[in-house]
């Protein structure tokens, strides 16, 4: 069965960039789409963006001007960066696996167990 | 971007009360609309895809209808494990994908 972990820093400091990592166990990271999701108080569940297994990736338009996501199959990781983060980019970060029908529909199953980043100084 | 919404944000139930949720996308979605499961401090669970296609392993109890806008997730019979936050979020028109703003379940 497939599990995600995300790891990283859990403190970071207004205009710096937001690093995670999400290692995948118990299955390949190959023939996969990747989708990074943010919760917080105030604004829900947000959709970061995805990437598959050979790099292609989709963006919210919302983040893209300071959203970086990679992928490292030989480590079965994929990776989030976020620049220049205030203290609105304060949430809980989760990883996820698409499931896609219909060649294009991607819903999220299943999810890492989530970690929190807080922007301040 | 499409907005979700849900209604209602709280419904309190029994163990053995039929629930309804409510979701409305804010233009036609057809029927790309899944359902997930959120318990205190633990990740999003996928309950429902395609609005009515239920997840491997989820409950019978559970079932989900609608196309176009309006969106419902029915528990037949709740039980004690179904008190949770769900979530409805759309795969219509991406990016991005957008999520309802939840509606909590809570012990009557």
């Amino acid at each position: 069965q497939v599990q995600l972990q995300e790891s990283g820093p859990g403190l970071v400091k207004p205009s710096e960039t937001l690093s995670l990592t999400c290692t995948v166990s118990g299955g390949f990271i190959n023939s996969f789409y990747w989708s990074w999701i943010r919760q917080s108080p105030g604004e829900g569940l947000e959709w970061i963006g995805y990437i598959s297994d050979r790099g292609s990736t989709n963006y919210n338009p919302s983040l893209r001007s300071r959203l970086t996501l990679s992928v490292d199959t030989s480590n079965n990781q994929f990776s989030l960066k976020l620049s220049s983060v205030t203290a609105a980019d304060t949430a809980v970060y989760y990883c996820a696996r698409d499931l896609i029908t219909f060649g294009v529909r991607h819903w999220f199953d299943p999810w890492g167990q989530g970690h929190l980043v807080t922007v301040s100084s | 971007d499409i907005q979700m919404t849900q209604s209602p944000s709280f419904v309190s139930a029994s163990v053995g009360d039929r629930v309804t949720i409510t979701c409305r996308a804010s233009r036609d979605i057809s029927t790309w609309l899944a359902w997930y499961q959120q318990k205190p401090g633990k990740a999003p669970k996928l309950l429902i895809y395609g609005a009515s296609t239920l997840q491997s392993g989820v409950p019978s109890r559970f079932s989900g209808s609608g196309s176009g806008t309006d969106f419902t997730l029915t528990i037949s019979s709740l039980q004690p494990e179904d008190f949770a936050t769900y979530y409805c979020q759309q795969a219509n028109s991406f990016p991005p994908f957008t999520f309802g703003p939840g509606t909590k379940v809570d012990c009557k």
